[in-house]
């Protein structure tokens, strides 16, 4: 099942704006990490959030995380058309011995020139 | 350096058959996950391993599926009688060790029962 949720579930701005994802989770977490996936295919790794942290950078990146609140937000900026892709966050409850992700429900950005 | 990698990238099969479903790791890493995306499901979790061993099955959805790991290295996902709604596709990931890394996923397999 899924725990995250996210949205906005379709994105779609100019190049050169920001765009901000948000995800909703539901259980305690050690870490929140975000996956970007093209074409249905592989997720690629963006960017990892631990769960004592409040906010990281990387590149155009920058990721919070509120765990009062169970959310986090993904900041692109200065968005390019490559920035195309689907957007996942993906919780870590480290339960059992190992740290399964659980995925959220995807933002589908389109970043048109 | 190289990937986590999967073979094939597609598979097409009848309803029926078995296929089997291939992941290389990462050099070195000694945790290797199974995840499952398909459109009415997203993104779901099916089985981990540390090292050969699965201490958590937890996602299989039927006793068709099963997995196993030999050498630390290669995993195989087998499917027995497939069935429609199996048709999905199958991501693999691996990580250095268990609790708190980052996972790096494969391309998948893309498979499609008829």
């Amino acid at each position: 099942s899924q725990q995250g949720e996210e949205d906005p579930q379709a994105l779609s701005i100019q190049e050169g704006e920001n765009a901000t994802m948000n995800c909703s989770y539901k259980t305690s977490i050690n870490n929140l990490q975000w996956y970007r996936q093209n074409s249905g295919r592989g997720l690629v790794h963006l960017i990892l959030i631990r769960s004592n942290e409040r906010e990281k950078h990387s590149g155009r990146l920058r990721v919070t995380l509120d765990t009062s609140k169970k959310s986090s937000s993904l900041l692109i900026t200065a968005s390019r058309a490559a920035d195309t892709a689907s957007y996942f966050c993906a919780t870590d409850a480290f339960a059992g011995g190992g740290n399964k992700l659980t995925f959220g429900t995807g933002t589908q950005l389109k970043v048109e020139l | 350096g190289a990937g986590v990698s999967q073979s094939p990238s597609n598979k097409v099969t009848e309803k029926g058959k078995d296929v089997e479903l291939r992941c290389d790791p990462i050099s070195g890493h000694t945790a290797l996950y199974w995840y499952r995306q398909s459109l009415g499901q997203g993104l779901e979790f099916l089985i981990y391993f540390q090292g050969n061993s699965a201490p958590d099955k937890s996602g299989l959805p039927s006793d068709r599926f099963s997995a196993e790991r030999t050498g630390g290295s290669v995993s195989t996902l087998t499917i027995q009688r497939t069935q429609q709604e199996d048709s999905a596709v199958y991501l693999c990931a691996s990580s250095l060790a268990t609790g708190r890394e980052t996972q790096y996923f494969g391309p998948g397999t893309r498979l499609l029962v008829l």
